[in-house]
């Protein structure tokens, strides 16, 4: 069974730092690129984030990028998103998401999300 | 970036009406659209891919259809458990990948 468990969210302050944590179990990690994907309160979906099966191409929605970096794990089957120079704006529950395509042939959508992890940034 | 336009953003229904929701791309997309739904509390569901095809154990009653900039999604007969918001996404021009606004779907 295909597992995504995201950890890391908490409270911060504007200009703090976080890192956050997806475990991935039940597929071959190092075959799927993943993706990081947030959720304002009470609002819509919006992608943040995606990096390649092997970690060699790395893409970041306009909102963040500059300040968040994606990385990932295989030998620990984790993916990974630091969070700089956070804003109030980044206030949103962040889910970890596997792309449906394998390999190299990433399809950038997503069949296994994680159940998010809630990131506040408030004084 | 393509902008995805959703409609309506809300809508009520009684069970074992047929209902359709839109959406709407700012440019030419082909069939790279899919359609996810979100239960209240619960991480998205992937429904529909490329624009009509259904995914792995979603029910018949759920269909999509549509390409170039129009689509629409359909449930034929709604059921209690499909409320839920449900969001169309784009993937063809990368990155970045863009969802529409949603739409709520509640029972009347």
């Amino acid at each position: 069974e295909v597992q995504l468990v995201e950890s890391g969210g908490v409270v911060v302050q504007p200009g703090g730092s976080l890192r956050l944590s997806c475990a991935a179990s039940g597929f071959t990690f190092d075959d799927y690129t993943m993706h990081w994907v947030r959720q304002a309160p009470g609002k819509g979906l919006e992608w943040v984030s995606l990096i390649s099966w092997d970690g060699g191409s790395t893409y970041y929605a306009d909102s963040v990028k500059g300040r968040f970096t994606i990385s990932r794990d295989n030998s620990k089957n984790s993916l990974y998103l630091q969070m700089n120079s956070l804003r109030t704006e980044d206030t949103a529950l962040y889910y970890c998401a596997k792309d449906i395509g394998r390999g190299g042939y990433p399809l950038y959508y997503f069949d296994y999300w994680g159940q998010g992890t809630l990131v506040t940034v408030s004084s | 970036d393509i902008q995805m336009t959703q409609s309506p953003s809300s809508l009520s229904a009684s069970v074992g009406d047929r209902v359709t929701i839109t959406c709407q791309a700012s440019q030419d997309i082909s069939n790279y659209l899919n359609w996810y739904q979100q239960k209240p509390g619960k991480a998205p569901k992937l429904l529909i891919y490329d624009a009509s095809n259904l995914e792995t154990g979603v029910p018949s009653r759920f269909s999509g259809s549509g390409s170039g900039t129009d689509f629409t999604f359909t449930i034929s007969s709604l059921q209690p458990e499909d409320i839920a918001t449900y969001y169309c996404q784009q993937y063809d021009n990368l990155p970045p990948v863009t969802f529409g606004q949603g739409t709520k779907l509640e029972i009347k």
